[in-house]
């Protein structure tokens, strides 16, 4: 079965422009998690969507969004960016996250940098 | 506020012998405890996790042990491998505060480098 893939696996933006990432999650998984990983912070959980809705968030602007797709598939979209928006942006999905011991399988990232 | 706290933040140990990280929480509603491991590259892959209800869970050269009443857990590397050499991430889950369902997004500790030398 294919993992989590992740596109792009790099992207360069300049600071105020906008930015889209896209996930396809394991066939089957429901569930689309999204976080974010820096040296300081660590990895921060962003929010999830399950059934085209989202169901939790984190403590992240309402710069940061995210929809998803009859098919699972998810996109997560950043506008304005700031110079502190580069990261690893990581996309996680699992059959349901109904319950909490659902397992989340990352997928490699996307590596997001801001000049 | 971080709410699970990982040391050390990086760990060398020879061949052969055990690696330990440490994590500390603060929110007694979490309810489930996986580790992650993380290679260069590559997204966290889950290594093994455990529920408050159980004091140690072992799966090969992994365990973790859990003491509810201090907030604690660790990771244990029995006969640490060169191949361990990685990243790794404790984290902790709840049943989401939202009317939704599911749980929480986790909440993940800082990570551990682990170094194991040849």
């Amino acid at each position: 079965k294919a993992g989590v893939t992740q596109t792009p696996r790099y992207l360069i933006k300049t600071r105020g422009q906008q930015v889209t990432l896209s996930c396809s999650p394991i066939s089957g998984h429901r569930s689309v998690s999204w976080y974010q990983q820096t040296p300081g912070q660590g990895l921060q959980f962003l929010f999830e969507y399950f059934s085209e809705t989202q169901r939790n968030k984190g403590n992240f602007p309402g710069r940061f969004s995210g929809r998803q797709f009859s098919n699972s598939r998810s996109e997560m979209n950043v506008s304005t960016l700031e110079l502190g928006d580069s990261a690893l942006y990581l996309c996680a999905s699992s059959h349901s996250t109904l319950r909490v011991t659902d397992t989340q399988y990352f997928g490699p990232g996307t590596r997001l940098t801001v000049l | 506020q971080q709410q699970v706290k990982q040391s050390p933040q990086s760990l060398i140990v020879q061949k052969g012998g055990i690696s330990i990280i440490n994590c500390a929480y603060e929110n007694t509603a979490f309810d489930y405890f996986p580790w992650y491991q993380q290679f260069p590259g590559k997204g966290p892959a889950l290594l093994i996790a455990i529920r408050p209800d159980v004091s140690e869970k072992k799966e090969g050269r992994f365990t973790i042990s859990f003491n509810k009443s201090a907030k604690q857990f660790s990771l244990h590397i029995m006969d640490s491998q060169p191949g361990d050499s990685a990243t790794y991430f404790c984290a902790a889950s709840r049943k989401t505060r939202y009317s939704g369902g599911g749980a929480d997004g986790l909440t993940f500790g800082k990570g551990t480098h682990l170094i194991i030398q040849p």
